[in-house]
């Protein structure tokens, strides 16, 4: 079975532009979230998705956006981009209940 | 919610067994734990979730006291490639805001 897909893998921007990641999950998994990464502030929960409805949200910025297609496949977007906005942006998907949640390697943005 | 607590980091040696607790003193009757593995620049692994008593798979065993208050991640006999950042998390899958991710512990396998 072929593993959550995040695309691009890196991706350099400048402030002001935004910005569209795209995640793949794995095939049957309905719930997608998405997370930032920084040294300074870890992991940092975005948004979940499931069945195309965003279930949950974190404590981001509406520039902060996402979406969920019909097949499951998910998007994230950034508007207006920050230097602060540098990061690795996971992807995990999983079944839904209490399954564990499995993640992408994530696109490396580089704000500059 | 929940929140954990790990050492920040560890060291051991190829060949020897690695145990990583973790304490969640504020656990809640549905939550449960999940302990994940990230290398740079990629992201977490899962290795292994569970909810009570003890778990083992092919890479890891989860140990989990009765009162559920810590866990004990149990690594048998590391190698190098071992050498990872290990998050513990409690949690409902159900509500992934709900799911935190602490710090880590910083584990380095020596030769």
């Amino acid at each position: 079975k072929a593993g959550v897909t995040q695309t691009p893998r890196y991706l350099i921007k400048t402030r002001g532009q935004q910005v569209t990641l795209s995640c793949s999950p794995i095939s049957g998994h309905r719930s997608v979230s998405w997370y930032q990464q920084t040294p300074g502030q870890g992991l940092q929960f975005l948004f979940e998705y499931f069945s195309e409805t965003q279930r949950n949200k974190g404590n981001f910025p509406g520039r902060f956006s996402g979406r969920q297609f019909s097949n499951s496949r998910s998007e994230m977007n950034v508007s207006t981009l920050e230097l602060g906005d540098s990061a690795l942006y996971l992807c995990a998907s999983s079944p839904g209940g209490e399954q564990p949640q499995h993640f992408g390697d994530g696109t490396r943005l580089s704000i500059l | 919610l929940a929140k954990t607590t790990q050492p920040i980091s560890m060291d051991s040696y190829e060949g020897q067994e690695v145990n990583i607790t973790c304490s969640h003193n504020n656990i809640a009757t549905n939550d449960y734990i999940t302990w994940y593995q990230q290398f740079p620049s990629q992201g977490p692994r899962f290795i292994i979730q569970g909810y009570k008593t003890k778990v083992t798979n092919e890479v890891a065993s989860l140990f989990i006291p009765a009162d559920r208050k810590s866990s004990t991640l149990s690594l048998p006999r590391v190698s190098l490639s071992d050498t990872a950042v290990y998050y513990c998390l409690v949690g409902v899958y159900s509500s992934a805001s709900k799911i935190i991710f602490g710090s880590g512990t910083r584990l380095s396998i020596r030769p």
